[in-house]
């Protein structure tokens, strides 16, 4: 139990070319997803916080417009970052935390997106 | 602001050996201590403390809290080379994680 998918798995696109990642829960419900950004040889950095049916919370020095969140059903979280670039090159990660879990802070990885701009 | 600071940051061992991971964090609202194992893609979940104390148990993997201390360890007996991996520690702290920079394990045969 407890599986998060995400798709794609990689992704190479060009300068300004927007890409959308998405992040579901298979066999779960997932009131609040976490998106997660991770350089590397660093750590991951929490980018945003997205409940279902309300607009996500981002993490300081995250551009809201740069990277929009939806969360529109309790399964299915998509991550888009519009006008890429080669700085947002990245292994994107999201988790979800099971809305029947038993614990609050207890959350379920997908696999990752690694973007390449070119 | 929320802090996690993990060492070392990278370590060698040889097959057989003992490891201790350290973690210090200081957060607001603690809820609870998170430790992952990151080998090439996402973290997989190892335990969750949130108790000072009492010990978690996995196989060869355990791990103790100490929230006067805000310290906790996870430790490795008899190493093998499938445990070569970034070992991450995050504190849960209201709704988020913050998470540590990691401890790159590196076991040689």
């Amino acid at each position: 139990g407890a599986v998060v998918s995400q798709h794609p798995s990689r992704v190479i696109c060009k300068s300004g070319t927007s890409v959308k990642i998405e992040c579901r829960s298979l066999d779960f419900q997932a009131t609040t997803m976490f998106w997660y950004r991770q350089f590397p040889k660093q750590s991951l950095m929490l980018m945003a916080t997205s409940n279902e049916g309300s607009k996500a919370t981002y993490e300081q020095g995250v551009e809201k417009d740069k990277f929009l969140i939806n969360h529109a059903s309790l399964t299915l979280s998509t991550l888009t970052v519009t006008s890429a670039h080669p700085e947002d090159s990245s292994f994107y990660i999201c988790s979800a935390r099971d809305l029947l879990g038993s614990s609050y802070n207890e959350q379920f990885f997908g696999p990752g997106t690694r973007l390449t701009v070119l | 602001e929320d802090k996690v600071v993990q060492s070392p940051l990278s370590l060698v061992v040889h097959e057989g050996d003992t490891v201790t991971l350290n973690c210090s964090y200081e957060v607001t609202n603690f809820r609870s201590l998170l430790w992952y194992k990151q080998e090439k893609k996402a973290p997989t979940f190892l335990f969750m403390l949130t108790s000072s104390g009492i010990e978690k148990k996995s196989g060869r993997l355990s791990s103790i809290l100490d929230k006067k201390e805000l310290f906790s360890i996870l430790n490795i007996t008899a190493t093998q080379t499938g445990d070569s991996a970034v070992y991450l520690c995050a504190v849960g702290s209201n709704y988020k994680l913050t998470f540590g920079k990691g401890t790159l394990l590196t076991v040689n045969p």
